[in-house]
């Protein structure tokens, strides 16, 4: 039980346009969900929190307008990368809390703008 | 407040060699601690979880970790290193009132030496 899903699992996007990230509780319903940043040989870093029909809590420094976050159901939230540029190349990780208050990760996005 | 210093950036043993991953941790309040493993290009893996029960907490993969109120520690331990542990290690602590947040250590890497 507790599986999160992601996708896409890796993207390659252009420069100025957008892409859309999935994540996915499987098999529990998740009013709150995460979103991390991780930088290649570095620990994860908090983007915002998502929580199901309410605006996401965004980290200080985290751009809200480049990062929208929907949580639309009890088991999907999606991180859409606006105007994408190469600074924005990154594995972003989401999590999904579960009844306990534990988060369940998701395996992970590779996104690369070119 | 709450926070997490993982001692070592890098760790190497010989295979078959005990391991020891080193983790303080800092809360205004009762934590529940965790460790993480990451393997290269991979999602996170919870190794094993501390929640105010037991001191000494068994994980998977013959992991093991004892909570030490008096020293704020919660060290990662194993008996004898597998090629296949070689990864990155994250020690992970939260509250579990309020914002449910996870905070994370900046990880150790652990390289197995044949």
């Amino acid at each position: 039980g507790a599986v999160v899903s992601q996708h896409p699992s890796w993207v390659i996007c252009k420069s100025g346009t957008s892409v859309k990230i999935e994540c996915r509780s499987l098999d529990f319903q998740a009013t709150t969900m995460f979103w991390y940043r991780q930088f290649p040989k570095q620990s994860l870093m908090l983007m915002a929190t998502s929580n199901e029909g309410s605006k996401a809590t965004y980290e200080q420094g985290v751009e809200k307008d480049k990062f929208l976050i929907n949580h639309a159901s009890l088991t999907l939230s999606t991180l859409t990368v606006t105007s994408a540029h190469p600074e924005d190349s990154s594995f972003y990780i989401c999590s999904a809390l579960g009844q306990l208050y534990e988060q369940y990760f998701g395996p992970g996005t590779r996104l690369t703008v070119t | 407040a709450q926070s997490v210093t993982q001692l070592d950036s890098h760790v190497s043993v010989s295979e078959g060699t005990p391991v020891l991953l080193r983790c303080n941790y800092s809360s205004s309040y009762s934590p529940s601690l965790f460790w993480y493993v990451q393997h290269p290009n991979k999602g996170l893996q919870l190794l094993l979880k501390y929640t105010s029960a037991a001191t000494l907490v068994k994980g998977i993969n013959g992991f093991e970790a004892e909570f030490k109120k008096s020293e704020t520690s919660f060290h990662l331990t194993k008996p004898s290193a597998h090629m296949s542990d070689a990864a990155e290690y994250f020690c992970v602590v939260t509250v579990p009132t309020g914002t449910y947040k996870y905070i994370f250590g900046t990880g150790t890497r652990l390289k197995v030496l044949a």
